[in-house]
């Protein structure tokens, strides 16, 4: 199963493009990469999936490069309602085998 | 309409106690799972059922013990429940097979329990 390393915490200002990068030194070919978005007292929300290269979607990027050993998903003039945890996670064929770990706390600032 | 739905939200119960937590899901899908977030916000998956078997039961006390009576209700069932489990509860739910876009897990929005 590939582990994923992401920074425990970030922080920005309102406006700012972010940037949170995920290392997933041991992702396996079948393996997608997707982030998860969850704010305070409430389930995880799927935000994006990518397999290589770029993908862009109405909330956010997701870049990743021809190695696919990291990715980062990219959130262009954050808002204070960016606040919340991001998990980056990554899985194959099996739904039932992606794991979340700890995420990135990204607290956004006025 | 809400796509993965628990109840309770809410459950405060004293140790000792036998508690469940019910699950239903109306998006047709085919896997559903328990996933467990403690004080620290890890996210760690419990159970995995896939068209009502059980396909992942992760380290748990057996003091846990889900149950499927069809493929859109998964339950929680709790018995003696200690300090410790005290925790938010996720249910969720995807579509298993082969990982395409947009093939993704959705979420119920929690059931805090709290063991006093």
């Amino acid at each position: 199963l590939a582990k994923t390393t992401q920074p425990i915490s970030m922080d920005s200002y309102e406006g700012q493009e972010v940037n949170i990068t995920c290392s997933h030194n041991n992702i396996a070919t079948n393996d997608y990469i997707t982030w998860y978005q969850q704010f305070p007292s409430q389930g995880p929300r799927f935000i994006i999936q990518g397999y290589k290269t770029k993908v862009t979607n109405e909330v956010a990027s997701l870049f990743i490069p021809a190695d696919r050993k990291s990715s980062t998903l990219s959130l262009p003039r954050v808002s204070l309602s960016d606040t919340a945890v991001y998990y980056c996670l990554v899985g194959g064929s099996s739904a039932s085998k992606i794991i979340f770990g700890s995420g990135t706390r990204l607290s956004i600032r006025p | 309409d809400t796509a993965v739905s628990q109840t309770p939200k809410y459950l405060v119960t004293q140790m000792g106690n036998d508690k469940s937590i019910k699950c239903e899901q109306n998006l047709g899908h085919d896997t559903m799972y328990w996933y467990k977030q403690d004080s620290k916000k890890f996210l760690k998956i419990m159970f995995s059922y896939n068209n009502k078997e059980l396909i992942i039961n992760e380290t748990v006390p057996n003091r846990f013990s889900p149950k499927s009576p069809d493929k859109a209700h998964l339950n929680l069932h709790i018995n003696s429940l200690e300090l410790g489990d005290s925790a938010v509860y996720f249910c969720a739910s995807s579509q298993e097979g082969a990982w395409i876009s947009g093939n993704t897990i959705y979420f119920g929005e929690g059931s805090w329990l709290t063991v006093v």
